[in-house]
């Protein structure tokens, strides 16, 4: 398997709703990412797992709660979001070897806040 | 923190013209350079990477050329198809710091026109 894989595909929540985003891979990756994607704009790096232990958390609000349950799986945990919110987020994984660094992207979530 | 610019913002090309895109990165330790391409509602995919240690890379009919010195990399598409189509990011990272985090340029949005 040489996917990264994330659901759901859409999500629209309202700014009270509890909702998680899932990212999954079997690529025997050590390090994850979540990023947020607004229209036209780059992938803004939101948090780092390495070898399942935040290593980066680049001043995320506490609404957005990331977790990693094993090596596979990164959760995004949303809670009491804006509508300024509303993006794409991307998961993205990498070895954790010297030799090998490069990062390969999930599909994405697309998320709408109303 | 680093900081990547990038041009131009769109490029727009004849079928089988070439295409460059620049960017210039501001952190001297930065040593992994990797490039994006994403299509429209896609993942961004790794089309290509350098690394600091290189000078130069091709792929067919992509290549990606480094100037340590003047802290500035290129991509660089031969005989543009249609299928080229699509925004190209250019990124920065330091690896083997424990800082993998992914500094994105702005995007160049190439259209390539039959």
């Amino acid at each position: 398997d040489t996917e990264v894989t994330q659901t759901p595909k859409h999500l629209v929540m309202g700014m009270t709703n509890k909702k998680s985003l899932k990212c999954e891979q079997h690529m025997g990756h050590r390090a994850m990412y979540w990023y947020k994607q607004k229209a036209k704009k780059p992938p803004e790096l939101m948090f780092v797992y390495s070898y399942e232990k935040l290593s980066i958390n680049e001043s995320v609000p506490s609404r957005f709660s990331p977790e990693c349950p094993n090596s596979s799986l990164l959760n995004l945990h949303l809670h009491a979001l804006q509508p300024e919110d509303s993006a794409l987020y991307l998961c993205a994984s990498s070895q954790e070897l010297v030799s090998s660094y490069e990062q390969y992207f999930g599909p994405g979530t697309r998320l709408t806040v109303t | 923190g680093e900081n990547v610019e990038q041009h131009p913002s769109t490029l727009s090309v004849q079928e089988g013209d070439s295409a460059v895109i620049k960017c210039t990165y501001s952190d001297s330790a930065s040593n992994y350079f990797p490039w994006y391409k994403q299509e429209l509602g896609k993942r961004p995919q790794l089309i290509i990477d350098i690394r600091s240690n290189v000078g130069e890379k091709k792929d067919q009919r992509i290549a990606v050329t480094l100037n340590k010195t003047a802290k500035h990399f290129s991509l660089h598409i031969t005989e543009t198809q249609p299928e080229d189509s699509a925004v190209y990011f250019c990124a920065a990272s330091k690896e083997g710091t424990g800082r993998r985090a992914l500094t994105f340029g702005s995007g160049t949005r190439l259209q390539v026109q039959p």
